[in-house]
């Protein structure tokens, strides 16, 4: 069975810029939570998302924004991105137990 | 359970000694708690969780344990191993598994596993 899975590896982007990434929950898990860590930093939670409603949300501006999809795939969106948005975005699924790979995101 | 900046305290241990990695957590009303492991790259493993009625849980070569009275988790990992290196974290969820909440995750611990 494949685990949570986490797309792309690696982005890079310039300031201003909006970046999306991409997150599908272990099948028949409902809910996707998103993080932010920033190097050297733990995880800082972003947003939840279950059955394709965004249930919870963490202290960050709006520009941080997501949606989940009918199959529980989830994206989350940054617009005008700033240099400190440079972090690993890691999404879990609904048992928190599961983390993807995570995406690493690079603003320059 | 705040992040401390960008040096992260490390545990330096011999091969084959016992490592014990140590958390404080912030809520008194978290009743779930998890332990993971990140390597370097790669996103967060779950090693052991532990919900708040209990003071003790044992998995393989893990151990982990809760004094709920002064808010403080361990990790103990039995005959350490040069895998084990990593950064290890400390979560805690103030609704228990699956909760309509987020985890709040440690600082880290870095372990470094010598030969």
């Amino acid at each position: 069975e494949a685990g949570v899975t986490q797309s792309p590896t690696h982005l890079i982007k310039t300031r201003g810029q909006q970046a999306t990434l991409r997150c599908s929950p272990i099948s028949g898990h409902t809910s996707v939570y998103w993080y932010q860590q920033a190097l050297g930093l733990g995880l800082q939670f972003l947003l939840w998302y279950d059955e394709g409603e965004e249930r919870n949300r963490g202290n960050f501006p709006p520009r941080f924004s997501g949606r989940q999809f009918p199959n529980y795939s989830s994206e989350l969106n940054v617009n005008a991105l700033e240099l400190e948005d440079s972090a690993l975005y890691l999404c879990a699924d609904n048992t928190e137990a599961f983390f993807g790979q995570g995406t690493r995101l690079t603003v320059v | 359970g705040e992040s401390v900046g960008l040096h992260l305290p490390t545990l330096s241990v011999q091969e084959g000694d016992n490592s014990i990695i140590n958390c404080a957590y912030s809520n008194s009303a978290s009743d779930y708690f998890i332990w993971y492991k990140q390597e370097s790259g790669k996103g967060p493993q779950f090693i052991i969780d532990i919900r708040s009625n209990m003071d003790k849980r044992q998995g393989q070569r893990v151990t982990v344990l809760l004094n709920k009275t002064v808010k403080h988790l361990s990790l103990q990992i039995a005959a350490t191993q040069p895998g084990d290196s990593a950064v290890y974290f400390c979560a805690e969820n103030p609704l228990g598994p699956g909760g309509y909440n987020k985890l709040i995750f440690g600082a880290g611990t870095r372990l470094a596993v010598h030969p």
